[in-house]
């Protein structure tokens, strides 16, 4: 099956840190991928999705030059948090689907194990 | 390795029935599950959860059921709307030493029929 692969899983780092997190599905082509962040016990919520070759969407709330979404290829999306702080302390997660079959399609999204972000 | 698996990538129910989908679960510190819906094109959405110390939770159309002994649990939909057509993906949490790890399963395509 689809592979989706999330580095690092874990991060420890101190306040004023920019953080880099890779999401590479590595047996398919993503034309989207998508990134979410989540609370403990609670829902994912979709901060934006990461098309290739162009700009990402964030959703509304999310800072977008707070939350750099790079999609150079299609098999790469990166989230960089710039100067993380303590309240961005949390699970980020990506996902992607595969290229051909559409976004726009019942097909499966491919999640990624998740990164947990811990911002001293 | 996969934590969480559904294996079943697709389900087609006629409008009006039941629809139900299943997770397995290799875990057994998993202590929270979660389903999810997701429609084209859009992130899931939370959809219904369940603690490992119950073993039925219902909102509405809406049940999950969870078998801890089997490492089991399972979605019902009744009835079936066309709108239901959608993935859906189960996921696991764990207690980790920062927070909760959570593990999805790859998800099951719901076709529901008018």
């Amino acid at each position: 099956g689809a592979v989706v692969s999330q580095h690092p899983s874990r991060v420890i780092c101190k306040s004023g840190t920019s953080v880099k997190i890779e999401c590479r599905s590595l047996d398919f082509q993503a034309t989207t991928m998508f990134w979410y962040r989540q609370f403990p016990k609670q829902s994912l919520m979709l901060m934006a999705t990461s098309n290739e070759g162009s700009k990402a969407t964030y959703e509304q709330g999310v800072e977008k030059d707070k939350f750099l979404i790079n999609h150079a290829s299609l098999t790469l999306s990166t989230l960089t948090v710039t100067s993380a702080h303590p309240e961005d302390s949390s699970f980020y997660i990506c996902s992607a689907s595969r290229q051909g079959q559409g976004v726009y399609s019942n097909q499966p999204q491919h999640f990624g194990d998740g990164t947990r972000l811990s911002i001293l | 390795d996969q934590q969480v698996k559904q294996n079943s990538p697709s389900l087609s129910v006629q409008e009006g029935r039941i629809s139900i989908l299943n997770c397995d679960y290799t875990n057994s510190m998993f202590d929270y599950f979660l389903w999810y819906k997701k429609y084209p094109a859009e992130g899931p959405t939370f959809l219904i959860s369940i603690s490992s110390i119950k073993d039925k939770n219902e909102d509405g159309r809406f049940t999950v059921f969870l078998n801890k002994s089997a490492k089991h649990l399972s979605l019902h939909i009744v009835p079936s709307q066309p709108g239901d057509s959608a993935v859906y993906f189960c996921a696991a949490s764990s207690p980790g030493n920062t927070g909760n790890q959570f593990y999805f399963g790859t998800g099951t395509s719901l076709t529901v029929i008018p």
